[in-house]
């Protein structure tokens, strides 16, 4: 596609759930990223992929974040057990080799009840 | 560790005033800094980057930063507002390692009155 693709847009759940937010980059980009935004604040880091691999996961929050990007395009970010503090905007972004620049897509806005 | 303050976390300019928002940054190292923004219901946008290279940089839609290492700053301008500028601006400062892992400011809202 044209750009970063983000799904779902929005979701609800409850707390303790499981839930999946999936990333498509922009074709080609080998670097993507994880950002999330709670009300009020900039982005902040979560993690950072180089390929297939994690290259800094440095701002996961805790051992119920996880990320994989397994065949190096689309990621998936998990949550698991949720808590009503995980609310926020999660934002995705992309890159290509040595471009200095990050292309984000429209963030996936995760509310937990 | 590096960090960014943006003072301000509401500006308002009538259309055709001069555009200035505050950003301020922490950095051990010679820093790279950018701006983005946000219109509503849309992803980041990039307006411009520092990267070592003219201290005054040129971005998109009129803006313009002039990064000044003796105040630690780079604040963006732009002459003359327009409604469309309406939007919430950040400012960010990533590390020389190349990873691009920005650190964020908490933006700032502009509001363009008419």
């Amino acid at each position: 596609g044209a750009g970063v693709s983000q799904t779902p847009s929005n979701k609800v759940t409850e707390k303790g759930k499981y839930v999946e937010l999936r990333c498509d980059p922009i074709s080609g980009h080998t670097a993507l990223y994880w950002y999330r935004q709670s009300l009020g604040q900039g982005p902040e880091f979560l993690i950072y992929f180089q390929g297939t691999g994690a290259a800094d996961d440095s701002g996961l929050p805790n051992d119920r974040f996880f990320a994989v990007r397994p065949e190096g395009s689309v990621s998936t970010l998990k949550i698991q057990r949720t808590e009503r503090g995980d609310s926020a905007v999660y934002l995705c972004a992309s890159s290509g080799q040595g471009t200095g620049e990050l292309f984000f897509g429209e963030g996936s806005r995760l509310t937990v009840l | 560790a590096q960090s960014v303050t943006q003072l301000g976390s509401h500006v308002s300019v009538s259309e055709g005033a001069l555009v200035l928002l505050r950003c301020n940054y922490s950095s051990s190292v010679p820093p790279y800094l950018f701006w983005y923004v946000q219109y509503p219901n849309q992803g980041l946008q990039l307006l411009l980057k520092y990267t070592s290279a003219a201290t005054l940089v040129k971005g998109i839609n009129g803006f313009e930063a002039e990064f000044k290492k003796s105040e630690t700053s780079f604040h963006l301008t732009k002459p003359s507002a327009h409604m469309s500028d309406a939007a919430e601006y950040f400012c960010a400062v990533s590390e020389t390692s190349g990873t691009y892992k920005y650190i964020f400011g908490t933006g700032t809202r502009l509001k363009v009155l008419a």
